[in-house]
């Protein structure tokens, strides 16, 4: 079954710094992988995704994420922090589509999430 | 910026009642969801449709039921609600082969 791992529960980081929230997957086929962020008393917003092509995916707000095939990761990445980034990131990927459908068609599979803490 | 709208935002109320969680989408998108979110945020698919009059059961068992009558509608009721059923509920909606569109959520609270 397709399922991914977010490993860290939390990650702490000061303003101006790098960030990186690790995202592992495990899939059969080719991996549909995605981020996405959640503010406070808010649903979750699309922050970018990985089909095919570039391992380097770039997203909103200055984030990007690294494909890596052989360490079956999808990490997320910031090269500089801001407190406003302090939230959840989840990673998703999607499922196997059922019977009838196409490989595109298939649920999205969330981690865990990880809350992100930015301090001035 | 959100086409998916769910109401109410906040909602408390009492054993045993029913309540219905509306959720709308202006997008046209044919794929919906409802998810349940724990305190600890992990989130927990829990019914699902892929158009008219097409409804299915999530990963997480649910007394919840849906109903799809209509393309942009989708809502969740419960017929009689319990303490345990205090949590936050978001609806999404999807084109195929795409991502998620979330709404704001849902908060409920049993007492």
């Amino acid at each position: 079954a397709q399922s991914v791992a977010q490993p860290e529960d939390q990650v702490n980081v000061a303003e101006g710094n790098p960030l990186t929230v690790k995202c592992t997957y495990s899939v059969s086929g080719n991996p549909y992988l995605f981020w996405y962020v959640q503010y406070p008393n808010r649903g979750l917003q699309f922050l970018l995704k990985y089909i095919t092509g570039d391992n380097l995916v770039k997203g909103s707000y200055g984030f990007e994420a690294e494909f890596n095939k052989s360490q079956t990761s999808f990490h997320l990445k910031k090269p500089s922090a801001l407190v406003s980034d302090s939230a959840l990131y989840f990673c998703a990927v999607r499922d196997k589509a059922p019977k009838g459908y196409g490989g595109s068609q298939g649920n999205l599979i969330f981690g865990k999430g990880t809350k992100l803490s930015v301090k001035p | 910026e959100a086409d998916i709208y769910q109401t109410p935002r906040y909602l408390v109320i009492g054993t045993g009642k029913k309540i219905t969680l509306e959720c709308s989408q202006t997008m046209g998108h044919d794929k919906m969801y409802w998810y349940q979110q724990d305190p600890g945020m992990e989130l927990h698919l829990i019914h699902y449709s892929y158009g008219v009059n097409s409804t299915e059961k999530g990963d997480l068992s649910s007394e919840s039921t849906v109903s799809r009558i209509r393309t942009e509608h989708f809502p969740l009721t419960l017929e009689s609600a319990r303490p345990s059923h205090t949590s936050q509920y978001l609806c999404a909606s999807s084109e195929f082969g795409y991502g998620y569109t979330f709404g704001s959520g849902t908060r409920l609270t049993v007492v």
